[in-house]
């Protein structure tokens, strides 16, 4: 079974308006993390924002949201005032708790390509 | 904030060769670093971990023999693809994660394409 999905291959959105793209995830771990990343045609990876399993508010980084909804297991990404320059890959990714001191890895879903029409 | 670089961003290569690529944390010290691969239009997926002065551990159904990894330093860590094929053409990117960071978060390379001729 897919740990992270990402139902949306393509979205549209029109500048200026809102966005949230889809993230659902799969554990039985009752500590992790969840990630977005942004992922322009050049390849970098950008981290957007993180949301932890036991905060209790959802995350905010600017015009990023994170719509943590624990009982549903999704972490969409809201997307807010679209700029031309939010078309990008959009990936979500969940790292399940920390063995003893090691980092854990990130598991990522497949993305979402985002295109903002002006 | 903190960077990691990758070396080269991009190289070709004949069937046949190895090619090395270098991962380096710049201004923090990472315990931990993680090698990815991307196939055009495709998610990341994890090739290995990397341990500061201890083998990598790598994920099922890569091949340690013919992906090297070597973590030295704190700072470097280093993948050697052995007798590339085509097939190995692809985005490999690396990411690092701080010493002793509870957040765990982890800061990616620009990558390296490789392409296998």
């Amino acid at each position: 079974a897919q740990k992270i999905t990402q139902t949306q291959p393509g979205m549209f959105v029109q500048e200026k308006e809102a966005v949230t793209l889809d993230c659902t995830y799969d554990t039985s771990d009752p500590s992790y993390g969840l990630f977005w990343y942004k992922q322009p045609s050049s390849g970098e990876m950008i981290f957007l924002i993180y949301q932890g399993s036991y905060d209790q508010q959802n995350a905010t980084e600017g015009r990023y949201s994170l719509n943590f909804q624990k009982a549903r297991k999704s972490a969409n990404l809201v997307i807010s005032a679209s700029q031309l320059g939010d078309s990008a890959m959009y990936f979500c990714a969940m790292r399940e708790h920390n063995y003893g001191g090691s980092q854990g890895n990130l598991i990522f879903g497949k993305g979402t390509k985002l295109s903002v029409k002006p | 904030g903190a960077v990691v670089s990758q070396h080269p961003s991009w190289v070709i290569c004949k069937s046949g060769t190895s090619v090395k690529i270098e991962c380096r944390s710049l201004d923090f010290q990472a315990t931990t670093m993680f090698w990815y691969r991307q196939f055009p239009k495709q998610s990341l997926m994890l090739m290995a971990t990397s341990n500061e002065g201890s083998k990598a551990t790598y994920e099922q159904g890569v091949e340690k023999d013919k992906f090297l990894i070597n973590h030295a330093s704190l700072t470097l860590s280093t993948l050697t693809v052995t007798s590339a094929h085509p097939e190995d053409s692809s985005f490999y990117i690396c990411s690092a994660s701080l010493a002793g960071d509870s957040y765990n978060e982890q800061f990616f390379g620009p990558g390296t394409r490789l392409t296998v001729l």
